[in-house]
């Protein structure tokens, strides 16, 4: 089965500054979706940035973008202009085509905008 | 657009006692989700329905568990009896799969199971 990690509990950063979210999975197929999803207070998951894997280009967002590194099974969130509501719990999910389209999360990463 | 209503917000039980959560999807997405989110973990499925038949409840306990999608529309998942382990948010999302959708998921605010 799919696995994906977030190897960072908690991420802070300061207003205005770049941070940067990792998240790693491991699979053996070929063709999947990924997503960045955030998760704030009120526990609305919204999503942020979604990438299909056939896909070379790295999505963005705005401010939101993804460093997709298909080799490594990497997929990295880069947020610029850091905004103090950005501030939430960030899930990675990876999605399967093929298996009833199943989506695994990973633990997630809780970051902090400082003023 | 409404995004996924889901209700009560908040819900606290006794142990033993049953307790329901009702979903309401985003008009015309074919397929709803139920997820069920531990304190500082990812959320896990429970059970997605494409239209009224549960394609993948592999997850979710039947011994207490239940969950049903009447018309196509809204969920109803019910827990009976409740017991201090289920304290938990549980997620409804709904997607539209195919017809040249992007299969995004898209979630409610959840219900936060308090079991005493």
């Amino acid at each position: 089965a799919q696995t994906v990690t977030q190897s960072q509990p908690e991420m802070s950063v300061q207003e205005a500054e770049t941070v940067t979210l990792s998240c790693t999975y491991d699979t053996s197929e070929s063709d999947y979706y990924l997503f960045w999803y955030k998760q704030p207070p009120s526990r609305q998951m919204i999503l942020v940035i979604r990438q299909e894997a056939y896909k070379q280009q790295n999505a963005t967002e705005n401010r939101f973008s993804v460093n997709f590194q298909k080799a490594a099974k990497s997929f990295s969130l880069k947020i610029s202009d850091s905004q103090l509501g950005d501030a939430a719990m960030y899930f990675c999910a990876y999605r399967s085509p093929y298996n009833n389209n199943d989506m695994r999360f990973g633990a997630g990463t809780r970051l902090t905008v400082k003023p | 657009e409404a995004g996924v209503v889901q209700s009560p917000r908040y819900k606290i039980i006794e142990k033993k006692q049953p307790v329901a959560f009702w979903c309401n999807p985003i008009s015309g997405h074919n397929t709803l989700y139920w997820y069920l989110q531990n304190l500082g973990q990812g959320p896990e499925l429970l059970i997605r329905y494409e239209n009224e038949e549960a394609v993948d409840d592999s997850q979710l306990p039947k011994d207490r568990f239940s969950a049903e999608r009447l018309k196509g529309v809204d969920s109803t998942l019910k827990i009976q009896p409740a017991e201090l382990g289920d304290s938990a948010v549980y997620l409804c999302a709904s997607s539209l799969v195919g017809q040249g959708s992007t299969d995004t998921q898209y979630f409610g605010p959840g219900t936060r199971l308090t079991v005493l």
